[in-house]
């Protein structure tokens, strides 16, 4: 079965501290993409970045990073110099090519960040 | 450039009546897709449409719920004869081509209250 787990349900930091969030998943396929969302208090999903099985290589845009690992299976997502507009939840997902899944997301259960002034 | 569009934002439904959501894709995407978010869990997939094609409805339950995605206007879910437990919020993405690599767009989501 396919699975996305984040363990931390709640985080809360103060401005300007770093913090990780974590993604853990599991799957047997070999091709798939992994996913993070930010849901800010309004209510909308904000797409942040994709990642496909066979890139490992991490990636930082601004203030934001990820790192990919697939020896662990883990997926984080790092936010540097947090700022209070970053108080959001965070969720990661997976998806696959299999042809009776084709295109559904798989979501984690979410973490909720606050970041105080 | 408008976003993937859903009305209403707020929805309030007595027990027994009908409930339906509406979105409206990013211009150029065929593919919708509907989630539901109950109160403190992550979404959860319950149909994949394509234009008048539903490919994928595993995720819906099978009694009272449908949806659809005409040729013309927006998708539609539907909920008929509402429970106190349909009351989530109900999210819809769309994505311009199939495959999983695509990202999906969301919408602000319906917030579906049964009383």
């Amino acid at each position: 079965a396919q699975k996305v787990t984040q363990a931390q349900t709640e985080i809360s930091v103060v401005e300007k501290e770093d913090v990780t969030l974590d993604c853990v998943y599991e799957t047997r396929d070999t091709t798939y993409y992994l996913f993070w969302y930010k849901q800010p208090p309004s209510g909308e999903l904000v797409f942040l970045i994709r990642r496909n099985s066979f890139d490992e290589q991490n990636e930082i845009s601004g203030r934001y990073s990820w790192n990919f690992q697939k020896s662990t299976s883990s997926f984080n997502f790092t936010i540097t110099a947090s700022q209070v507009v970053d108080s959001a939840v965070y969720f990661c997902a997976l998806s696959f090519d299999r042809g009776s899944t084709l295109g559904r997301l798989y979501f984690g259960r979410g973490t909720q960040l606050t970041v105080w002034p | 450039n408008a976003g993937v569009m859903q009305n209403p934002r707020h929805l309030v439904r007595r027990r027994g009546q009908e409930a339906r959501l509406r979105c409206s894709p990013m211009k150029g995407h065929s593919h919708v897709y509907w989630y539901r978010q109950l109160p403190e869990e992550g979404l959860k997939f319950m149909v994949y449409l394509q234009k008048e094609n539903i490919i994928d409805e595993s995720g819906m339950p099978k009694e009272r719920f449908s949806a659809e995605f005409p040729k013309e206007g927006p998708s539609i879910l539907r909920i008929q004869q509402v429970v106190r437990g349909d009351s989530a919020a109900y999210f819809c993405a769309s994505s311009p081509i199939w495959g999983s690599k695509n990202i999906q767009y969301f919408g602000a989501g319906t917030r579906l209250s049964v009383l």
